[in-house]
């Protein structure tokens, strides 16, 4: 099973809402990361988890809260966003962050497309 | 500065031909290169992952080039497939205690029928 699962598939949500992005993994992948993707435009890194501690927070906000509440799990708690927050959100996982060669290819998700209005 | 440019920034191509996308790096530590597919709206799909010793990689119609030398890789697509239209985003992994991933800017692939 090299499935990264990410739901809800779409999300409209009000800037005054708070709403959550969860994503899981059965691969046993000790690092799992978020990130924002605009249109036409490649991945942005946002936070990197390893071993369940945040290792990477690549100076997101603070409407963006990550979770990892266990190695399979990696949540995204959304609140107050803004208009120009509106992308395609895609989670990963690979063997971990500092494995070399091919243990490291990060597996995603097929993304939640979220739209702030 | 840590860069990955891809070219073309996009292509369109009969259906049945074959193409070679374009990806130079700036990368240093260098670690190892990857390619992925991204449909439309989905996440990204991993094709190939070289690392410094290796050359070339194939996966089925899709074959990897590396030359650490020049920093440069290529992707060629052969026999394309209306399937094939999506965008090809190369990715190099730098080290230096905690992997950076670097990613290109990507090209759009059309393929028509």
């Amino acid at each position: 099973d090299t499935e990264v699962t990410q739901t809800p598939k779409h999300l409209v949500m009000g800037m005054t809402n708070k709403k959550s992005l969860k994503c899981e993994q059965h691969m046993g992948h000790r690092a799992m990361y978020w990130y924002k993707q605009k249109a036409k435009k490649p991945p942005e890194l946002m936070f990197v988890y390893s071993y369940e501690k945040l290792s990477i927070n690549e100076s997101v906000p603070s409407r963006f809260s990550p979770e990892c509440p266990n190695s399979s799990l990696l949540n995204l708690h959304l609140h107050a966003l803004q208009p120009e927050d509106s992308a395609l959100y895609l989670c990963a996982s690979s063997q971990g962050v500092t494995a070399p060669g091919a243990k490291n290819i990060q597996y995603f998700g097929a993304g939640t497309r979220l739209s702030v209005l | 500065k840590n860069q990955v440019e891809q070219s073309p920034q996009s292509l369109i191509i009969l259906e049945g031909k074959n193409c070679t996308l374009q990806c130079n790096y700036t990368v240093s530590p260098f670690s190892n290169l990857r390619w992925y597919k991204q449909d439309t709206g989905r996440g990204p799909v991993s094709l190939t992952i070289m690392t410094f010793s290796e050359n070339t990689k194939s996966n089925g119609r899709y074959t990897a080039t590396l030359d650490a030398d020049t920093k440069q890789s290529s992707l060629h697509i052969t026999a394309s497939q209306l399937s094939d239209s999506a965008s090809y985003i190369c990715v190099v992994s730098a080290t230096s205690g905690t992997y950076k991933y670097i990613f290109g800017t990507g090209t759009r692939l059309k393929v028509l029928a």
